[in-house]
C-alpha cells in the first residue's frame, strides 16, 4: 500500500513570495491534515478536512494560508505572502474513520 | 484545553543503555494515548498506542503503559540501539471524539551513540 506523497520536499523562497504544497494520502482515507511542525517543535494542526469539506481551520492563519481538497483525494495548501515565521515543515497526514494518523514525509519550507 | 508534556531533550545514550521518556497528559475523560516515532528526514510513525486504562502498548521493543493515576504515558526501551535515534512525541486526541485531532508534545530528540 502506497503511503501518504507530499512534494516538493524542500522549498526555499523569499519573504512575500507565495509558495504551495501539495499532498496524496493513501487511497481511500476520507480524513485528510495538514499541519505546521516548527523547529524544535511538535507538529500543530492547521486544516482538516473529511472529504472535500473542512472539518477544522481553527489554527489556520487565513489571511495568508489557503487550502483546498478538490473532489476529496488530493490537497493543496498555500501561502500568499509567506513570512520569516512560516519557515517550518509542513506535514500532510490521513486517516480512515480512526485516531491512527499516517503522515507524509513533509515539506521542508525555507523564507528567507 | 487538552495538554500534553514532555519530557525534554535532548537525550543521549549509549547503546545498550535502558531508556524513559517521560509523558503526561491532561485531558478530559480518557483518551487513547499514543507515541510517534520521526527518523531524521522522514515523516512521524506510530511506535505505539494505548486505547484505555492500563492497557500497555509495546512496539519494537518500546513499550508504554497508560497510567490514569499518574495521567502519565511513558516510553521505556531495555536496550536502545543506534537506529533508535530519532525524535519521539506523546501525543492525545481531542477529547471532542469525532473529529481525531491529534495534540502532540513538543518532542524528544533521542542519539544513540554506538
Amino acid at each position: 500500500e502506497a503511503g501518504v506523497a507530499q512534494s516538493p520536499r524542500y522549498k526555499i523562497i523569499e519573504k512575500r513570495q507565495s509558495v504551495a504544497f501539495w499532498c496524496n494520502p493513501i487511497s481511500g482515507h476520507a480524513t485528510l491534515y495538514w499541519y505546521q511542525q516548527i523547529l524544535g517543535q511538535g507538529p500543530k494542526l492547521l486544516i482538516q478536512f473529511q472529504n472535500n469539506g473542512v472539518v477544522d481551520d481553527s489554527q489556520l492563519p487565513k489571511d495568508r494560508f489557503s487550502a483546498e481538497r478538490l473532489k476529496g483525494v488530493d490537497s493543496t495548501l498555500k501561502i500568499q505572502p509567506a513570512k520569516l515565521e512560516d519557515s517550518a515543515v509542513y506535514l500532510c497526514a490521513s486517516t480512515f474513520g480512526s485516531n491512527e494518523q499516517y503522515f507524509g514525509p513533509g515539506t521542508r519550507l525555507t523564507v528567507t | 484545553g487538552d495538554s500534553v508534556t514532555q519530557m525534554e531533550g535532548p537525550v543521549t545514550l549509549s547503546e545498550e543503555a535502558f531508556l524513559t521518556i517521560n509523558c503526561t497528559y491532561t485531558a478530559t475523560g480518557y483518551p487513547s494515548l499514543f507515541w510517534y516515532v520521526q527518523y531524521p528526514g522522514e515523516g512521524l510513525q506510530l511506535l505505539l498506542k494505548a486505547t484505555k486504562a492500563d492497557d500497555k502498548g509495546s512496539n519494537k521493543g518500546f513499550e508504554a503503559t497508560y497510567r490514569k493515576e499518574t495521567t502519565s504515558f511513558h516510553l521505556e526501551k531495555g536496550s536502545v540501539q543506534v537506529s533508535d535515534s530519532a525524535v519521539y512525541f506523546c501525543a492525545l486526541p481531542d477529547s471532542g471524539g469525532s473529529n481525531y485531532k491529534l495534540t502532540f508534545g513538543k518532542g524528544t530528540l533521542l542519539t544513540v551513540n554506538p
